[in-house]
């Protein structure tokens, strides 16, 4: 059974102090691993896709990295703002973008 | 770009009570539409997707049935409620050819 499992549930940081949340998966077929960002009551906001083991991406505070059975999202000197609740998704082999999501980790960054 | 707009944004209804929520789609032509649904504690779950009009795939069984009358709507409907199918409701948009999944604002709905 396709499965995506995320850790911790909840990271509570101070500002400026970096860590890294993890995405752990088994699919059969991957398409894509994606990470999205929730604000709370919002929908999801699109972060990164990465596609082969390997592959790094980066946008500010933030860079995903992929393995061949888990991603990792690093957050570089978080500021408050970086509070929200982070999604991970597989995209599995099929016809359609049919997406496999963890649970996510509630991530507050405290000034 | 794609705007999806969602109504209603929050909703309250007794068990037994029927259910329409609304997804409708800006910006794109021939989407593939999906309704996922956030309850606490648990991941999104995909309920429906939708690769034309009249043309409805169901992900998981349940009290819930989806339609696509138009190109651009995509509408999830019950007929009698139950307190299960609370949760937070959203529609989202997969433009052909991308890879990317754009959510809505969600719909928020409470049974009591």
């Amino acid at each position: 059974e396709d499965q995506v499992t995320q850790s911790p549930e909840a990271l509570r940081l101070q500002e400026g102090e970096s860590s890294s949340l993890n995405c752990s998966y088994t699919v059969s077929g991957l398409r894509g691993l994606f990470w999205y960002r929730q604000d709370p009551g919002k929908g999801p906001e699109f972060l990164f896709t990465l596609y082969s083991a390997g592959e790094e991406k980066e946008k500010e505070r933030l860079k995903a990295t992929l393995t061949k059975k888990e991603s990792f999202l690093h957050i570089t000197a978080p500021k408050p703002e970086d509070s929200a609740t982070y999604l991970c998704a597989a995209r599995v082999a099929g016809a359609t973008n049919k997406l496999i999501f963890g649970t996510g980790t509630l991530l507050a960054v405290q000034p | 770009s794609q705007t999806i707009h969602q109504w209603p944004a929050t909703l309250v209804q007794p068990v037994g009570s029927p259910l329409s929520l609304e997804c409708t789609v800006e910006g794109t032509s021939n989407p593939n539409l999906y309704w996922y649904r956030q309850a606490a504690g648990r991941g999104l779950q995909l309920l429906f997707y939708s690769v034309g009009i009249g043309q409805i795939s169901s992900e998981v069984p349940q009290n819930l049935s989806a339609s696509r009358p138009q190109d651009r709507q995509f509408i999830l409907s019950s007929k009698k409620l139950l307190l299960s199918d609370s949760g937070f409701y959203l529609c989202a948009v997969g433009s052909s050819g991308a890879n990317v999944l754009t959510f809505g604002a969600g719909s928020r709905l409470t049974v009591l």
